[in-house]
């Protein structure tokens, strides 16, 4: 079985450019999630998806990050325009329906903005 | 959210034992203490969870305080590719998130 699929996994770029990450989760996963990993930091939650709604977005910040899934699959995060914080790994993750089942990981993007 | 605490690192030799410990004093009855961990350069991986009777499984056993309290990640026999971040979090069937700490970073020495 795949796993989550995130592409690209490094991606460098100037500040005040524009940005996306896309995500493919696992077959049959309806619940989609994005995190933000600072080095030496866990994991945070940008937002989740059930399906094609974004049911928790309340860390996503909106003045320059967006997010859509598509039909219920595919996902892409947009960052515009990019600032130095934002360089961090972006990761993918994806479950069953619902918070408490096991979420499988993509790899991550590692961004540079400089 | 009910906060969980672990020690910034830890080490172990090869072939021996590991107990990885956490505690989260104001657990919730209805909390699940999951646990992951992310090897260098990967994305966290799903290990093991248990709500309040120790659980087993391939990769490890958690075994659970009665008071809930504390529990315990036992990697049976660490091999150097067990070396990464571990991370216990508390999941209640109301979480909006999987909130992670900064997690133990566990040292294998060969």
């Amino acid at each position: 079985e795949a796993g989550v699929v995130q592409s690209p996994r490094y991606k460098i770029i100037e500040k005040k450019q524009p940005v996306a990450f896309w995500c493919n989760p696992i077959s049959g996963h309806n619940t989609l999630y994005w995190y933000l990993q600072n080095l030496g930091q866990g994991p945070e939650l940008l937002i989740r998806y059930e399906n094609e709604e974004a049911v928790d977005d309340s860390q996503l910040p909106k003045d320059r990050f967006s997010a859509e899934r598509l039909k219920g699959v595919d996902s892409t995060l947009k960052i515009q325009p990019a600032e130095l914080g934002d360089s961090a790994v972006y990761l993918c993750a994806s479950s069953l329906q619902g918070i408490s089942y096991e979420q499988y990981f993509g790899p991550g993007t590692r961004l540079t903005v400089t | 959210d009910a906060k969980t605490t672990q020690p910034n690192s830890m080490e172990s030799n090869e072939e021996e034992p590991v107990h990885l410990p956490c505690n989260h004093s104001t657990i919730s009855g209805t909390d699940y203490i999951h646990w992951y961990r992310q090897l260098p350069s990967q994305g966290p991986e799903y290990v093991i969870h248990g709500l309040t009777s120790n659980v087993n499984n391939r990769m490890a056993s958690l075994a659970i305080a009665e008071d809930r309290k504390s529990s315990t990640l036992i990697l049976h026999r660490a091999t150097l590719r067990d070396a990464a971040v571990y991370y216990c979090i508390l999941v209640s069937g109301s979480a909006r998130q999987l909130t992670f700490g900064s997690g133990t970073q566990l040292t294998v020495l060969p």
